[in-house]
Protein backbone atom coordinates (compact mmCIF):
# COMPACT_ATOMS: atom_id res chain seq x y z
CA UNK A 1 0.00 0.00 0.00
CA UNK A 2 1.06 3.61 -0.33
CA UNK A 3 1.47 5.42 2.76
CA UNK A 4 3.79 8.47 4.33
CA UNK A 5 5.27 8.63 8.02
CA UNK A 6 6.04 12.01 9.62
CA UNK A 7 6.31 12.21 13.35
CA UNK A 8 3.42 13.43 14.81
CA UNK A 9 4.63 16.55 17.12
CA UNK A 10 7.93 18.01 17.74
CA UNK A 11 9.39 21.33 20.08
CA UNK A 12 11.67 23.39 19.44
CA UNK A 13 13.51 27.12 20.89
CA UNK A 14 12.98 30.30 19.06
CA UNK A 15 16.67 30.55 16.98
CA UNK A 16 17.87 26.85 16.71
CA UNK A 17 17.33 24.52 13.75
CA UNK A 18 14.86 21.62 13.64
CA UNK A 19 14.71 18.71 10.80
CA UNK A 20 10.98 17.24 10.30
CA UNK A 21 11.66 14.29 8.90
CA UNK A 22 9.25 12.01 6.20
CA UNK A 23 9.08 8.72 4.96
CA UNK A 24 6.73 7.25 1.89
CA UNK A 25 6.10 4.23 0.13
CA UNK A 26 4.17 4.96 -3.20
CA UNK A 27 3.62 3.11 -6.79
CA UNK A 28 5.69 5.40 -8.60
CA UNK A 29 7.61 8.84 -7.96
CA UNK A 30 6.58 12.37 -9.02
CA UNK A 31 7.93 14.12 -6.56
CA UNK A 32 7.20 15.38 -3.10
CA UNK A 33 6.20 18.46 -1.59
CA UNK A 34 6.25 20.20 1.83
CA UNK A 35 3.12 22.67 3.00
CA UNK A 36 2.88 25.03 6.03
CA UNK A 37 -0.32 25.16 7.58
CA UNK A 38 -1.52 27.33 10.44
CA UNK A 39 -4.37 26.72 12.11
CA UNK A 40 -7.73 27.65 10.44
CA UNK A 41 -5.69 28.46 7.28
CA UNK A 42 -5.08 26.77 3.90
CA UNK A 43 -1.73 25.24 2.97
CA UNK A 44 1.05 27.17 1.92
CA UNK A 45 3.73 25.46 -0.18
CA UNK A 46 7.04 25.49 0.98
CA UNK A 47 9.22 22.90 -1.73
CA UNK A 48 8.60 20.49 -4.34
CA UNK A 49 11.63 17.93 -4.98
CA UNK A 50 11.77 14.83 -7.64
CA UNK A 51 15.72 14.74 -7.80
CA UNK A 52 17.90 13.64 -4.75
CA UNK A 53 19.40 16.79 -2.99
CA UNK A 54 19.38 19.53 -1.07
CA UNK A 55 17.47 22.43 -2.34
CA UNK A 56 17.47 25.47 0.42
CA UNK A 57 15.12 28.49 -0.48
CA UNK A 58 15.98 30.86 2.70
CA UNK A 59 15.36 29.69 6.40
CA UNK A 60 14.14 26.76 5.08
CA UNK A 61 15.34 23.57 3.03
CA UNK A 62 14.22 20.42 1.84
CA UNK A 63 16.29 17.30 1.19
CA UNK A 64 14.90 14.13 -1.03
CA UNK A 65 16.56 10.70 -1.50
CA UNK A 66 14.44 8.88 -3.37
CA UNK A 67 16.21 5.34 -3.24
CA UNK A 68 15.38 5.78 0.38
CA UNK A 69 11.72 6.62 -0.07
CA UNK A 70 13.18 9.44 2.83
CA UNK A 71 12.94 13.73 2.69
CA UNK A 72 13.20 16.08 5.51
CA UNK A 73 12.25 19.79 6.02
CA UNK A 74 15.31 21.64 7.42
CA UNK A 75 14.05 25.26 9.36
CA UNK A 76 16.73 27.54 10.47
CA UNK A 77 16.93 30.59 12.71
CA UNK A 78 13.37 29.49 14.15
CA UNK A 79 10.81 32.23 14.51
CA UNK A 80 7.61 32.01 16.42
CA UNK A 81 5.79 32.14 13.78
CA UNK A 82 6.89 29.29 12.66
CA UNK A 83 4.71 27.63 14.73
CA UNK A 84 2.43 25.70 12.84
CA UNK A 85 1.55 22.07 11.11
CA UNK A 86 3.90 20.76 8.04
CA UNK A 87 2.81 18.34 5.93
CA UNK A 88 4.41 15.81 3.68
CA UNK A 89 2.72 14.62 0.53
CA UNK A 90 3.94 12.60 -2.17
CA UNK A 91 2.58 12.37 -5.50
CA UNK A 92 2.60 9.15 -7.40
CA UNK A 93 2.78 7.96 -10.75
CA UNK A 94 -0.97 8.73 -11.05
CA UNK A 95 -0.09 12.09 -10.08
CA UNK A 96 -2.34 11.80 -6.89
CA UNK A 97 -0.85 13.31 -3.55
CA UNK A 98 -0.27 10.84 -0.74
CA UNK A 99 -0.40 12.90 2.55
CA UNK A 100 1.36 12.69 6.09
CA UNK A 101 -0.94 13.58 9.09
CA UNK A 102 1.25 16.51 9.45
CA UNK A 103 3.95 17.06 11.84
CA UNK A 104 3.06 20.02 14.69
CA UNK A 105 5.74 22.24 15.30
CA UNK A 106 5.98 23.99 18.34
CA UNK A 107 8.38 26.71 18.86
CA UNK A 108 8.79 28.02 22.58
CA UNK A 109 10.76 30.77 23.18
CA UNK B 1 -4.97 7.11 10.29
CA UNK B 2 -8.28 8.50 8.56
CA UNK B 3 -8.47 8.34 5.03
CA UNK B 4 -10.15 10.88 2.71
CA UNK B 5 -10.86 9.82 -0.85
CA UNK B 6 -11.76 11.62 -4.06
CA UNK B 7 -13.62 10.17 -7.15
CA UNK B 8 -12.56 11.04 -10.03
CA UNK B 9 -9.03 10.73 -9.81
CA UNK B 10 -8.58 12.05 -13.12
CA UNK B 11 -11.30 13.48 -15.47
CA UNK B 12 -11.07 15.37 -18.98
CA UNK B 13 -14.04 17.04 -20.49
CA UNK B 14 -15.44 18.78 -23.44
CA UNK B 15 -15.64 23.13 -22.38
CA UNK B 16 -19.68 23.61 -21.50
CA UNK B 17 -20.10 20.29 -19.46
CA UNK B 18 -20.44 19.78 -16.11
CA UNK B 19 -18.10 17.51 -13.69
CA UNK B 20 -18.76 15.86 -10.92
CA UNK B 21 -16.55 15.78 -8.06
CA UNK B 22 -17.10 13.66 -4.62
CA UNK B 23 -14.86 13.55 -1.62
CA UNK B 24 -15.68 10.80 1.11
CA UNK B 25 -14.57 10.14 4.57
CA UNK B 26 -14.00 6.52 4.71
CA UNK B 27 -13.63 6.34 8.44
CA UNK B 28 -14.87 8.83 10.55
CA UNK B 29 -17.74 11.74 10.12
CA UNK B 30 -16.66 14.71 8.92
CA UNK B 31 -18.97 17.72 10.05
CA UNK B 32 -16.76 20.01 8.00
CA UNK B 33 -15.24 19.81 4.08
CA UNK B 34 -12.88 22.12 2.53
CA UNK B 35 -12.47 22.47 -1.05
CA UNK B 36 -9.13 23.46 -2.74
CA UNK B 37 -7.80 24.56 -6.02
CA UNK B 38 -4.08 24.18 -6.27
CA UNK B 39 -1.77 24.81 -9.34
CA UNK B 40 1.40 23.70 -10.14
CA UNK B 41 3.88 24.28 -7.36
CA UNK B 42 1.52 26.46 -5.39
CA UNK B 43 -0.20 26.65 -2.55
CA UNK B 44 -3.80 25.40 -1.80
CA UNK B 45 -6.14 27.86 -2.72
CA UNK B 46 -9.16 27.58 -0.80
CA UNK B 47 -12.35 27.53 -2.16
CA UNK B 48 -15.44 26.39 0.11
CA UNK B 49 -15.93 25.26 3.33
CA UNK B 50 -18.73 22.98 3.17
CA UNK B 51 -20.85 21.68 6.89
CA UNK B 52 -23.25 18.73 6.84
CA UNK B 53 -26.68 20.00 6.37
CA UNK B 54 -26.14 23.73 5.63
CA UNK B 55 -25.14 25.87 2.73
CA UNK B 56 -21.58 25.94 1.63
CA UNK B 57 -19.29 29.37 2.56
CA UNK B 58 -17.21 30.41 -0.79
CA UNK B 59 -14.10 32.47 -0.81
CA UNK B 60 -14.46 36.04 -2.23
CA UNK B 61 -13.61 35.70 -5.67
CA UNK B 62 -15.13 32.05 -5.99
CA UNK B 63 -18.33 31.97 -8.14
CA UNK B 64 -21.03 29.83 -6.14
CA UNK B 65 -23.35 29.19 -9.39
CA UNK B 66 -20.07 27.86 -11.28
CA UNK B 67 -18.81 25.23 -8.32
CA UNK B 68 -21.82 24.16 -6.71
CA UNK B 69 -20.95 22.20 -3.19
CA UNK B 70 -23.56 19.78 -1.61
CA UNK B 71 -22.30 17.93 1.74
CA UNK B 72 -25.16 15.79 2.10
CA UNK B 73 -24.02 13.44 4.27
CA UNK B 74 -21.46 13.17 7.51
CA UNK B 75 -18.96 11.34 4.92
CA UNK B 76 -19.58 12.91 1.35
CA UNK B 77 -19.02 16.47 -0.16
CA UNK B 78 -19.92 17.25 -4.16
CA UNK B 79 -18.00 19.66 -6.26
CA UNK B 80 -19.62 20.13 -9.17
CA UNK B 81 -18.03 22.25 -11.92
CA UNK B 82 -21.05 23.56 -14.09
CA UNK B 83 -20.38 24.84 -17.50
CA UNK B 84 -16.56 24.07 -17.51
CA UNK B 85 -14.23 26.17 -19.08
CA UNK B 86 -10.84 25.73 -20.34
CA UNK B 87 -9.11 28.00 -17.58
CA UNK B 88 -11.05 25.58 -14.96
CA UNK B 89 -8.43 22.85 -15.63
CA UNK B 90 -6.75 22.72 -12.52
CA UNK B 91 -6.39 20.21 -9.58
CA UNK B 92 -8.58 19.91 -7.25
CA UNK B 93 -8.24 18.68 -3.68
CA UNK B 94 -10.89 18.23 -0.88
CA UNK B 95 -9.87 18.01 2.52
CA UNK B 96 -11.97 16.60 5.85
CA UNK B 97 -12.17 17.50 9.03
CA UNK B 98 -12.59 15.07 12.15
CA UNK B 99 -13.57 16.83 15.22
CA UNK B 100 -10.97 15.62 18.23
CA UNK B 101 -12.36 17.84 20.79
CA UNK B 102 -8.84 19.46 20.96
CA UNK B 103 -8.47 23.01 19.96
CA UNK B 104 -7.36 22.56 16.73
CA UNK B 105 -9.30 19.95 14.72
CA UNK B 106 -7.36 17.25 12.56
CA UNK B 107 -7.59 18.00 8.91
CA UNK B 108 -6.84 15.11 6.43
CA UNK B 109 -6.77 15.30 2.65
CA UNK B 110 -7.60 13.93 -0.65
CA UNK B 111 -5.76 12.57 -3.11
CA UNK B 112 -6.78 15.08 -5.40
CA UNK B 113 -8.60 15.63 -8.65
CA UNK B 114 -6.88 16.41 -12.06
CA UNK B 115 -9.82 18.28 -14.18
CA UNK B 116 -8.27 19.03 -17.84
CA UNK B 117 -11.15 20.53 -20.03
CA UNK B 118 -11.07 20.55 -23.81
Amino acid sequence: GQNIDQPTEMTATEGAIVQINCTYQTSGFNGLFWYQQHAGEAPTFLSYNVLDGLEEKGRFSSFLSRSKGYSYLLLKELQMKDSASYLCAAMDSNYQLIWGAGTKLIIKP
Amino acid sequence: GAVVSQHPSWVICKSGTSVKIECRSLDFQATTMFWYRQFPKQSLMLMATSNEGSKATYEQGVEKDKFLINHASLTLSTLTVTSAHPEDSSFYICSAREPSGRDTDTQYFGPGTRLTVL
